[in-house]
């Protein structure tokens, strides 16, 4: 079963701040997406990764895709309130279905 | 950007009652898909749907649940005989191709409380 662990759960940080989150399975991906959810919303495409060792930046967000395609980061640089939210990495497993990690709770305080 | 609407947004219902809860996916889109977010779990996948049949489905999807597309726009998903660990916010999405690497767009969920 091709499985997606993301860490940490929850990041409390203050504005300004930097972070990373991570995506992480022991089975390769042919892709991943970022996904970003808010209160009383569905998830919202944020990017999708495709070739290994791949950077995407969006603004001041960051996505990498590991070399090995098991494993993915979304750094933010100078964190805003605005980024509060669930970040949820996703990706298709082999029976084409698009599975979810367990999401990345974060708050980003004034 | 075009959406995926889904009603009622809050559903509460006795255990053991039906409840059908309703999508219309994006025009142009040919696949469509239900996802359930259980409290503090992840989002996981239960049906796509494609061409007025199930193209995949997962465990969770047993027979209580059914999907169907009633007419030209609305996407249903029908559980039963509802219980207690069916509380959960349910996700309706689609897709245009329903390949790898495509985007998703998802509605805002039902949020379905089992009494």
């Amino acid at each position: 079963t091709q499985l997606l662990e993301q860490s940490p759960q929850f990041l409390s940080i203050q504005e300004g701040e930097n972070l990373t989150v991570y995506c992480n399975s022991s089975s390769v991906f042919s892709s991943l997406q970022w996904y970003r959810q808010e209160p009383g919303e569905g998830p919202v495409l944020l990017v999708t990764v495709v070739t290994g060792g791949e950077v995407k930046k969006l603004k001041r967000l960051t996505f990498q895709f590991g070399d090995a395609r098991k494993d993915s980061s979304l750094h933010i640089t100078a964190a805003q309130p605005g980024d509060t939210g669930l970040y949820l990495c996703a990706g298709y497993n082999q029976g084409g279905k698009l599975i979810f990690g367990q999401g990345t709770e974060l708050s980003v305080k004034p | 950007e075009p959406e995926v609407t889904q009603t009622p947004s809050h559903q509460v219902t006795q255990m053991g009652q039906e409840v059908i809860l309703r999508c219309v996916p994006i025009s142009n889109h040919l696949y469509f898909y239900w996802y359930r977010q259980i409290l503090g779990q992840k989002v996981e996948f239960l049906v796509s749907f494609y061409n007025n049949e199930i193209s995949e489905k997962s465990e969770i999807f047993d027979d209580q649940f059914s999907v169907e597309r009633p007419d030209g726009s609305n996407f249903t998903l029908k559980i039963r005989s509802t219980k207690l660990e069916d509380s959960a916010m349910y996700f309706c999405a689609s897709s245009v191709f329903g390949t790898r690497n495509e985007k998703l767009f998802f509605g805002s969920g039902t949020q379905l409380s089992v009494l």
